[in-house]
């Protein structure tokens, strides 16, 4: 398997934008997981799914933020109208909870969206 | 889901043994202890998970008290390469509520 596959690596965009980051999770996983991360505020559990239905949306800052799962491998993260305090790394992570093997199933991270808004 | 503490930066020299503590005073029966590594402009990385006593891997060996009040990351002689940020995280992932929440974690710096 490829591994968690986020898309776009890097996006610059202007203040005011839709922004729309992608993540495909790892084939088999049933929960995702995004994240931001910053200097100021570390890693930051924005929203986690589980069968592709949200759980815990808790962590999303406003409502400018949106995410979906429309299936189990697909889910999109979108920022609209974005704003220079969104700029961040924000991260994907998928995993298989309540697999045969129990405890805390290991999560698998994708390689980041690296996110500037100007 | 349980609060961990663990000290915010360590500093080592190559080759030598680094142990990181964390605390979760308030872990419950069914948490598991987990730790990830996080290299700079890359996702964190799972390392270790223990529930109890003692588990070793190829990369590390975690240490669990009795008590499970506190859980201890060993790296046995690291290199330039194990300069990262440690993270332990405490859950229970058997249910469809599980999360991965992450602390400050650990900076660890290794030095030639």
């Amino acid at each position: 398997d490829a591994g968690v596959i986020q898309s776009p690596r890097h996006e610059v965009t202007e203040m005011g934008q839709e922004v729309t980051l992608r993540c495909k999770p790892i084939s088999g996983h049933n929960s995702l997981f995004w994240y931001r991360q910053t200097m100021m505020r570390g890693l930051e559990l924005l929203i986690y799914f589980n069968n592709n239905v949200p759980i815990d949306d808790s962590g999303m800052p406003e409502d400018r933020f949106s995410a979906k799962m429309p299936n189990a491998s697909f889910s999109t993260l979108k920022i609209q109208p974005s704003e220079p305090r969104d700029s961040a790394v924000y991260f994907c992570a998928s995993s298989l909870v309540g697999g045969l093997r129990g405890g805390n199933t290991e999560a698998f991270f994708g390689q980041g969206t690296r996110l500037t808004v100007v | 889901l349980a609060k961990t503490t663990q000290p915010i930066s360590m500093d080592s020299y190559e080759g030598q043994e680094v142990n990181i503590t964390c605390s979760h005073n308030n872990i419950a029966t069914n948490d598991y202890i987990t730790w990830y590594q996080q290299f700079p402009s890359q996702g964190p990385r799972f390392i270790i998970q223990g529930y109890k006593t003692k588990v070793t891997n190829e990369v590390a060996s975690l240490f669990i008290p009795a008590d499970r009040k506190s859980s201890t990351l060993s790296l046995p002689r690291v290199s330039l390469s194990d300069t990262a940020v440690y993270y332990c995280l405490v859950g229970a992932g058997v249910d469809s509520s599980y999360k991965l929440i992450f602390g400050s974690g650990t900076r660890l710096l290794v030095r030639p």
